[in-house]
């Protein structure tokens, strides 16, 4: 993944506003795209996922819209809450069966109350 | 165990001294992985075991770095002869099968002086 060292891309939001968090990926061939959620001190955290034969997936308070032909993926977050304050990080995996993920630079999502 | 457990928590080494990182995996869980993580950058891949086979080590700088899992449990991640470039967080994670996202462990925070 691309390297900003400590300057990470930051989002701020209002609490109870909605966010959206957006990545792109370097492989048009990967087949399978994560998110995850760190707080410092912790390891990442699964939000969700989304296979490549799919363009939108939904959970709780959570969407990932997946764009192939930009190669982008975005992450949105509804009605966010100050426990959503992280670094959230994009993932793709390049070959479909092989295990590695390639992890973005992630985004430092800040929630003011 | 309820999740993927990681230690040392905190690693100070000397320059030239080896380190062992120790990880838990998830009971039962077919894989696991080693990342590592600089600071304000994305995980970044390791090696790979399926049970007792270390079935990917493209990630691993250099012949320095080392990981064992010998009884498809428990894994090891050694480094010789440590070097400040070194310093970073070392991220475990574990997955049941061979698909889909994998539980992180909150890494091992490795500082070589």
């Amino acid at each position: 993944g691309e390297s900003v060292g400590l300057h990470l891309p930051t989002l701020s939001v209002q609490e109870g506003d909605n966010s959206i968090i957006n990545c792109a990926y370097s492989n048009s061939a990967s087949d399978y795209f994560i998110w995850y959620k760190q707080e410092s001190g912790k390891g990442p955290q699964f939000i969700i996922d989304i296979r490549s034969n799919m363009d939108k997936r939904q959970g709780q308070r959570v969407t990932v819209l997946l764009n192939k032909t930009v190669k982008h993926l975005s992450l949105q977050i509804a009605a966010t809450q100050p426990g959503d304050s992280a670094v959230y990080f994009c993932a793709e995996r390049f070959i479909e069966g092989a295990q590695k993920l390639v992890f973005g630079q992630g985004t430092r999502l800040t929630i003011n109350p | 165990g309820a999740g993927v457990s990681q230690s040392p928590r905190y690693k100070v080494a000397k320059r030239g001294q080896d380190v062992a990182l120790r990880c838990d995996p998830i009971s039962g869980h077919v894989s696991l992985f080693w990342y590592q993580q600089a600071l304000g950058q994305g995980p970044e891949f390791l090696t790979y075991f399926q049970n007792e086979a270390q079935l990917d080590k493209s990630g691993l700088p250099s012949d320095r770095f080392f990981a064992e899992r010998p009884e498809g449990s428990v894994s090891t991640l050694k480094i010789q002869r440590t070097q400040q470039e070194d310093s970073a967080v070392y991220l475990c994670a574990s997955s049941l099968g061979t698909q889909g996202g994998y539980t992180f462990g909150s890494g091992t925070r490795l500082t070589v002086v």
